[in-house]
């Protein structure tokens, strides 16, 4: 049972346009949203994190918006440019840093931005 | 420069083989984890440790072991590698719960991964 569905699985979007990844989830135990990004060879790195008492956060160009009711949030990438081109995953956990089960991840979207 | 190490950084395994993956932090973060990863299957976790001399099982724990002895290292163990074990390994830690306040410090912290084949 995937409890964290991600969409889309790729993505094209131009240099300056708005990138947006979506996410449900399905365990109402989730009360932490990071958004972490990857480069190829590389581990992923925290972007942004949010907990359900806000339904925004934004950090610089990175906005998650957050929908508790819905159980859905999203990654909106601003004047998106081409060194954002990397794979984004929305994760969750049922306490800051992980919980003690860890990270539930999607599965992931690959983004590339056109110059 | 802190962060996680982990060793090696690929590798070539024969089928049956046993093979140890290494996970070195000099952050002092109490819990580490340990994921696979595969295309279009995202990052899943195998098993997690919150503090020393503890150990718990994630999501996709068969075929794998783990031990936390100190603070610092988390080898995670294949002991018959299998094909299906063929992924990208990475180890990740996080601070203690909650300390800092901060979501973003409160977070997990990932290595540079270490790539594995089964043949």
């Amino acid at each position: 049972q995937q409890q964290v569905k991600q969409s889309p699985q790729s993505l094209i979007v131009q240099k300056g346009g708005i990138s947006i990844i979506n996410c449900a989830y399905e365990n109402t135990a989730f009360d932490y949203f990071p958004w972490y990004q990857q480069f190829p060879g590389k581990g992923p790195a925290l972007l942004i994190a949010i907990r359900p008492d806000v339904s925004e956060k934004k950090e610089g160009r990175f906005t998650i918006s957050f929908n508790k009711s819905a159980k859905q949030f999203s990654l909106h990438i601003m004047d998106s440019q081409p060194g954002d081109s990397a794979t984004y995953f929305c994760a969750a956990s049922k306490g800051p840093g992980g919980g003690a089960d860890g990270l539930t991840f999607g599965k992931g979207t690959h983004l590339i931005i056109q110059p | 420069i802190a962060g996680i190490t982990q060793a090696p950084t690929s590798q070539i395994l024969a089928a049956g083989r046993r093979m140890t993956l290494r996970c070195t932090q000099d952050m002092r973060h109490n819990a580490m984890y340990w994921y696979r990863q595969d295309l279009g299957l995202g990052l899943r976790l195998i098993h997690y440790s919150n503090t020393a001399g503890t150990t718990g099982k994630g999501e996709v724990p068969d075929g794998y072991s783990v031990s936390r002895a100190n603070t610092d290292d988390f080898p995670l163990t294949l002991a018959s590698a299998v094909p299906s074990q063929t992924s990208v390994y990475f180890c990740a830690s996080s601070p203690e719960l909650g300390t800092s306040g901060s979501v973003r410090t409160d977070t997990q912290y990932f290595g540079p991964g270490t790539r594995l084949t089964v043949l």
